[in-house]
């Protein structure tokens, strides 16, 4: 399975943007970029995903490389309901064995201060 | 609340027990998951049904024996369990298990310590 490589920690003031990144220099054409959050004492809740191209939501927006190595995730205005693990998952599409899995790898832990 | 329910929340059992957990999802969807989540490690992906019918197994140990009598709902039965089972069990559904079925919606979870 294709990998993510993601900081084990970050910090950010409350109202000010985040940028979380993601390497992940393996991933092959059918993979796409997953992101989910995880809150204390909460199962994880999914976030946003892409493919190709940029891609925004009401949660937050996700960047992707032209080359596809590489994505970040962008939370325009932390605050402190951000405060989570947030994974970076490639999900194959193509069919393979591990055809539409998540496979979560530890994920950045990202703390919010007021 | 995501609409995937998990009973109990929190469950103490001895290692010769027998206990079963509980996933409900009131969302219409077809396809239901196990995970395990233990301290310090990533979640990991233990059982996959879509339309009622175990697509996957992630080579578990055969104490712990899903269920899934119907799309809704989801069972993990467990006996005779070892400390190190010991971890937040979590619950998750999607449309289905194909890629167009972007979204996994997580259930709270069930902490389990078995002693």
């Amino acid at each position: 399975d294709a990998k993510t490589t993601q900081p084990n920690s970050m910090e950010s003031n409350e109202e000010e943007p985040v940028h979380l990144p993601c390497n992940h220099s393996t991933i092959s054409g059918t993979d796409y970029i997953h992101w989910y959050r995880q809150l204390p004492s909460q199962g994880p809740e999914y976030v946003i995903h892409g493919l190709t191209s940029n891609v925004n939501n009401r949660m937050a927006s996700l960047a992707i490389a032209e080359d596809r190595k590489s994505s970040t995730l962008i939370l325009h205005r932390a605050t402190l309901r951000d405060a989570a693990v947030y994974y970076c998952i490639l999900r194959d599409g193509a069919g393979g064995t591990s055809y539409g899995k998540l496979t979560f790898g530890q994920g950045t832990i990202l703390t919010v201060h007021p | 609340e995501t609409g995937v329910t998990q009973t109990p929340r929190h469950l103490v059992m001895g290692m010769t027990n027998k206990k079963s957990l509980k996933c409900e999802q009131h969302l219409g969807h077809n396809a239901m998951y196990w995970y395990k989540q233990s301290a310090k490690k990533p979640l990991e992906l233990m059982f996959v049904y879509n339309f009622k019918e175990q697509t996957e197994n992630n080579s578990v140990p055969s104490r712990f024996s899903p269920e899934c009598p119907n799309s809704s709902h989801l069972f993990l039965h467990l006996h005779t369990l070892q400390p190190e089972d010991s971890a937040l069990y979590l619950c998750a559904s999607s449309h289905t298990t194909g890629p167009d079925s972007y979204e996994q919606y997580f259930g709270p979870g069930t902490r389990l310590t078995v002693t």
